[in-house]
């Protein structure tokens, strides 16, 4: 069983709708996680962290955490074209020195 | 300037060659990773270092060395490279309570 786990979509979407990305782990112990942007052939990067049970929100991002089911999810309302991208979760696994694990990314594409 | 500098950003190599990709950090963090990204693979872990005395093997560390040189440095090596190894390959910096900044990434092509 892979650690983190994402459907590779690809997700489509109409523009200015909401898109909900889903990640689940398998590491119980896992108490930190993120959502990474990445456009094609470009370097991910951080758009959302979340540590504690329940919503998190950041503009027009909203990431949701269930540490009882080990589920992960980013929304992204009024979705725009320039949203179209690979979004990565990543999760720290292990106690101690933690490493970080990334799931193989969902593709969102909006259509104008 | 880029807080993660890879280096180079693009190669092409031959098959059986050694390569070695640079990565070096302005971050101050103490832990540093090398990904490898595939098409519908996503970013697997080659290696990972929490510190200068401290190296690991990730998933896929076969056909890869590595060298943490100082904390701000951190060396990918493929010893003989192999046509499979052709891939994106990015290095990324953290530390306890930060997450990964990602380098700009080195596209590798074995040929």
């Amino acid at each position: 069983q892979k650690e983190v786990e994402q459907n590779s979509g690809p997700l489509s979407v109409p523009e200015g709708a909401i898109a909900s990305l889903n990640c689940t782990y398998s590491d119980r112990v896992s108490q930190s996680f993120f959502w990474y942007r990445q456009y094609s052939g470009k370097s991910p990067e951080l758009i959302m962290s979340i540590y504690s049970n329940g919503d998190k929100e950041d503009g027009r991002f909203t990431a949701q955490l269930n540490k009882a089911s080990q589920y992960v999810s980013l929304l992204i309302r009024d979705s725009q074209p320039s949203d179209s991208a690979t979004y990565l979760c990543a999760v720290k696994e292990g106690t101690g020195f933690q490493k970080l694990v990334f799931g193989t990314g969902t593709r969102l594409l909006v259509s104008p | 300037d880029a807080d993660v500098t890879q280096t180079p950003r693009n190669r092409i190599t031959k098959t059986g060659k050694r390569i070695m990709l640079e990565c070096s950090q302005t971050k101050g963090h103490d832990r540093m990773y090398w990904y490898r990204q595939d098409p519908g693979l996503g970013l697997r872990l080659i290696y990972y270092s929490f510190d200068v005395k401290d190296i690991n093997k990730g998933e896929i560390s076969d056909g890869y060395s590595v060298s943490r040189q100082a904390q701000a440095k951190f060396s990918l090596s493929l010893e003989s490279a192999i046509p499979n190894q052709t891939a994106l390959y990015f290095c990324a910096t953290s530390d306890d309570r930060d997450w990964a900044f990602f380098g700009q990434g080195t596209r590798l092509t074995v040929v």
